[in-house]
């Protein structure tokens, strides 16, 4: 257990929804990062937020979206979803500050059709 | 660009034997990190061994080790006594250090243990 938790497990929207995935990072981490993982794929990086900023965008269009809150949890939203955007969504926190290591939550396995 | 490339999909190997994974990498900076990362059925994605690439001796975490080649950009996993448990997807990641930067993964070799 990395202490990283994310909700829901598991979700189902049809194209053209929008979408809100959530995440708490570990105790102490200031730093959060989202990845999307399409099946039989490595996760690729949406981007990362530090202390309530964005710092850093993959490349990943404008309806892909995030905030991170005061208390460091955080939230990934998704525009106009499309059947491409079916994956597993991964969120990992890290301390920042030079410390890279990034510890992962389960993941939201997110289903548009 | 960082690129992570790892050329086998899919191994088996028996319990309790020995398995190597392979991974190749590309990057024009002289300060990274480089993991093996495993992914079981669960979907967690556990950090199982890490490299600083200044560090010339190869990373140890019990059962796993690397063989980590700077000039020929590889990093490889070896497995020793291989468990059940083991079955899992293992990725190979890099990331730039000192800049809590993006980790760019390979797609990942499907390990199989077999009873």
């Amino acid at each position: 257990e990395t202490g990283v938790t994310q909700s829901p497990t598991h979700l189902i929207k049809t194209r053209g929804q929008q979408v809100t995935l959530r995440c708490s990072s570990q105790s102490g981490h200031n730093t959060v990062s989202w990845y999307q993982q399409a099946l039989g794929q490595g996760p690729q990086f949406i981007f990362q937020y530090y202390r309530e900023e964005e710092n850093g965008r993959g490349n990943f269009p404008p309806r892909f979206s995030g905030l991170q809150f005061p208390n460091y949890s955080s939230e990934l939203n998704v525009n106009a979803l499309e059947l491409d955007d079916s994956a597993l969504y991964l969120c990992a926190s890290s301390l920042g500050q030079g410390e890279e290591t990034q510890y992962f939550g389960p993941g939201t396995r997110l289903l548009v059709l | 660009a960082q690129t992570v490339t790892q050329s086998q999909p899919e191994m088996s190997v028996q319990e309790a034997e020995t398995v190597t994974l392979s991974c190749t990498y590309d990057t024009s900076e002289s300060n990274y990190y480089l993991f093996w990362y495993k992914q079981p059925p669960s979907r967690q994605m556990i950090l199982v061994i890490r490299q600083e690439a200044y560090k010339q001796q190869n990373a140890t975490e019990n059962r796993f080790s690397v063989n980590f080649q700077k000039a020929a950009k590889s990093f490889s996993l070896k497995i020793s006594d291989s468990q059940l448990g083991d079955t899992a997807m293992y990725f190979c990641a890099s990331q730039l250090m000192n800049r809590d930067d993006k980790i760019i993964f390979g797609k990942g070799t499907r390990l199989h243990i077999l009873p």
